[in-house]
């Protein structure tokens, strides 16, 4: 039973194309998010969405597009994917806001030729 | 000044040995301290989760909070293979949407 999960696990894809990530999580919980970790590791905060509602909107460029139909799904849309993309894209989710514990999904590897 | 400092590493012990991780902040208001652990190809996932100062135990691994001097701790005793992954520090304030990471801790654990 996988508590967040993220499709699809790997992505490659050319320069210029739309891509979509998808995430879901079963635990019941109110917050989520979507990071991207570099070729350093260093994981940073793309959005956050609370019971639906957009809460962090860092800056990041409007080709990204967050969709959150409902408190169980956020999904990620990319339009136009430059090389500078690739990275690894983890979903996250807390059971409220960022001082409780993040469960994060296994990531998706995007890789834009 | 990054708001959370974390030594990159990488840092290589042999089996058995003490594994100490820690990181440094700017924050006065974080009160929430946690560590994640995050193996090759996976997500990071939550090792140790403290409210404010002081020190929290479970199994091998120990954080400690020392709030005066904006340092935080992670000791892991009688480390093993297994324990060889990425650790990431994590903090966070009362009330505020962001939650801090360090650029993570790259550690090996040699037979």
């Amino acid at each position: 039973d996988t508590a967040v999960s993220q499709t699809p696990k790997y992505l490659v894809t050319q320069m210029g194309n739309d891509k979509s990530i998808k995430c879901e999580q079963n635990l019941g919980h109110d917050t989520m998010y979507w990071y991207k970790q570099d070729s350093k590791k260093f994981l940073k905060i793309m959005f956050s969405y609370n019971n639906k509602e957009l809460i962090i909107n860092e800056t990041v460029p409007n080709r990204f597009s967050p969709k959150s139909p409902d408190k169980a799904h956020l999904n990620l849309h990319i339009n136009s994917l430059e090389l500078g993309d690739s990275a690894v894209y983890f979903c996250a989710s807390s059971q409220q806001g960022v001082n409780s514990p993040l469960h994060f999904g296994n990531g998706t590897r995007l890789t834009v030729t | 000044q990054k708001e959370v400092e974390q030594d990159p590493g990488p840092l290589s012990v042999p089996e058995g040995a003490i594994v100490s991780l820690n990181c440094t902040y700017s924050n006065s208001a974080f009160q929430y301290f946690m560590w994640y652990r995050q193996y090759s190809r996976k997500g990071p996932e939550l090792l140790m989760y403290t409210y404010s100062s002081g020190n929290k135990e479970d199994g091998r691994f120990t954080a400690q909070v020392d709030k005066s001097s904006k340092y935080i701790s992670l000791f892991i005793r009688d480390s093993q293979p297994s324990d060889s992954a990425t650790y990431l520090c994590a903090m966070s304030a009362k009330g505020n949407n962001r939650l801090a990471f360090g650029k993570g801790n790259q550690v090996v654990v040699i037979p």
